[in-house]
């Protein structure tokens, strides 16, 4: 089975600074999928970014980046110039390639982040 | 586009009581359909999921069960309510195996 590991509870940065979270995962899978979900106080899910696991180029999304260490099994999201509106919770999520249909995710238990003004 | 509804948008059930809550998909047709449940302060824990209409599966035994009666339609049912049902209850939906998009979702407080 596979486990998403968010070590960090709680993090804080200041407004226009970049900031790094954490995630680790223990898979004896080669292909899949890694996502970072975003939880604004509003609790919709909304999809960040995603990273396929064949890809050695690290995915970008403006001011969303990942560094993902395969071999480490390590994905961090780096969040460049933070927003206020960047406030949320975020979960890391792993998702392993089914040939079938079902693409089922596992989620860390998140990081609550605070961007001050 | 597609779009995800729920509703109701929040619940509040005394224990024992039976629950419905409905979630649509918008814009796509065949969709993997799924429902979480997140506790406070907590990750989400998969329920059920589905893969066409009538085809559901169970990833935790519990009180509660789903439905798909149509396509784009996903139903999370329970026939008596139990304290521990509370929560947040969010669906999602997949195009087969890629990423999963997710619903406004339902604030259900048992009492």
């Amino acid at each position: 089975a596979q486990t998403v590991t968010q070590s960090q509870p709680e993090m804080s940065v200041q407004e226009a600074e970049t900031v790094t979270l954490s995630c680790t995962y223990d898979t004896s899978e080669n292909n899949y999928y890694l996502f970072w979900y975003k939880q604004p106080p509003s609790r919709q899910m909304i999809l960040v970014i995603r990273q396929e696991a064949y890809k050695q180029q690290n995915a970008t999304e403006n001011r969303f980046s990942v560094n993902f260490q395969k071999a480490a099994k390590s994905f961090s999201l780096k969040i460049s110039d933070s927003q206020l509106g960047d406030t949320a919770m975020y979960f890391c999520a792993f998702m392993k390639l089914h040939t079938g249909a079902n693409s089922k995710l596992t989620f860390g238990k998140g990081i609550t982040l605070s961007v001050r003004p | 586009s597609q779009t995800i509804h729920q509703w109701p948008a929040t619940l509040v059930q005394p224990v024992g009581s039976p629950l419905s809550l409905e979630c649509t998909v918008e814009g796509t047709s065949n969709p993997n359909l799924y429902w979480y449940r997140q506790a406070a302060g907590r990750g989400l824990q998969l329920l059920f999921y589905s893969v066409g209409i009538g085809q559901i599966s169970s990833e935790v035994p519990q009180n509660l069960s789903a439905s798909r009666p149509q396509d784009r339609q996903f139903i999370l049912s329970s026939k008596k309510l139990l304290l521990s049902d509370s929560g947040f209850y969010l669906c999602a939906w997949s195009a087969l195996s890629y990423e999963q998009y997710f619903g406004p979702g339902t604030r259900l407080t048992v009492t």
